[in-house]
């Protein structure tokens, strides 16, 4: 498994305004992954991040609304930008190790719960 | 149709008793099956995955998986009111990192 943490955890703000999310995973990892749940929802790839190149987006996501660094294979952030009541979610990084035998696992950070008004 | 479908509950069942869980899959070539569990306000932790046809155990929980159905699900034995959660079905097709996620299933164990 991994352990992954993610900062903050919660946060309000303002509409207009922007929020990185941190995560921080305690190996190093090729893949990781941001996810958004909304309220009663299941979970919505936002885009999944490559150390050493751009972020690939899911159909609905831009780059200039979600942008994501990953300086390295421990670590990325996720921006939030241009806040709007509808981005009030909670966000998730999750990253994918080996299980063996060629295939592979994701887990899970704790998320960060994001409440704009 | 929905990648993964999953009936959304709540699946109410007594302590003790066994919980089953059902999903299904729209595209045959899905290679990896999971099941998450999400306690309410938590993020989902993984619990079981599956790869290949039949039955895979671990502890209380046993993943069973029909390719040519398209189905998995996923049995708790000797339930327990722990064990109330949504219970999140994913699954990724060959050659891709993606998961795709079922919407989840709200089990409720009751004393």
């Amino acid at each position: 498994s991994a352990v992954i943490s993610q900062k903050p955890s919660r946060d309000i703000c303002q509409r207009g305004t922007s929020l990185t999310i941190q995560c921080q995973v305690d190996s190093q990892v090729t893949m990781m992954f941001w996810y958004r749940q909304q309220p009663g929802q299941s979970l919505t790839l936002i885009a999944t991040a490559n150390q050493g190149s751009e972020a690939t987006y899911e159909s609905g996501f831009v780059i200039d609304k979600f942008p994501i660094s990953r300086p390295n294979l421990t670590f990325s952030t996720l921006t939030v930008s241009n806040m709007s009541p509808e981005d009030s979610s909670i966000y998730l990084c999750s990253v994918e190790k080996g299980a063996g035998q060629g295939f592979s696992e994701q887990y899970f950070g704790p998320g960060t719960r994001l409440t704009v008004t | 149709q929905k990648e993964v479908e999953q009936n959304s509950g709540p699946l109410s069942v007594p302590e003790g008793a066994i919980a089953s869980l059902n999903c299904t899959y729209s595209d045959r070539v899905s290679q990896s099956f999971f099941w998450y569990r999400q306690y309410s306000g938590k993020s989902p932790e993984l619990i079981m995955s599956i790869y290949s046809n039949g039955d895979k155990e671990d502890g209380r929980f046993t993943a069973q998986l029909n390719k040519a159905s398209q189905y998995v699900s996923l049995l708790i034995r000797d339930s327990q009111p722990s064990d109330s959660a949504t219970y999140l079905c994913a699954v990724r097709r060959s050659g891709y990192n993606k998961l795709i996620f079922g919407a989840g299933t709200r089990l409720a164990v009751h004393p």
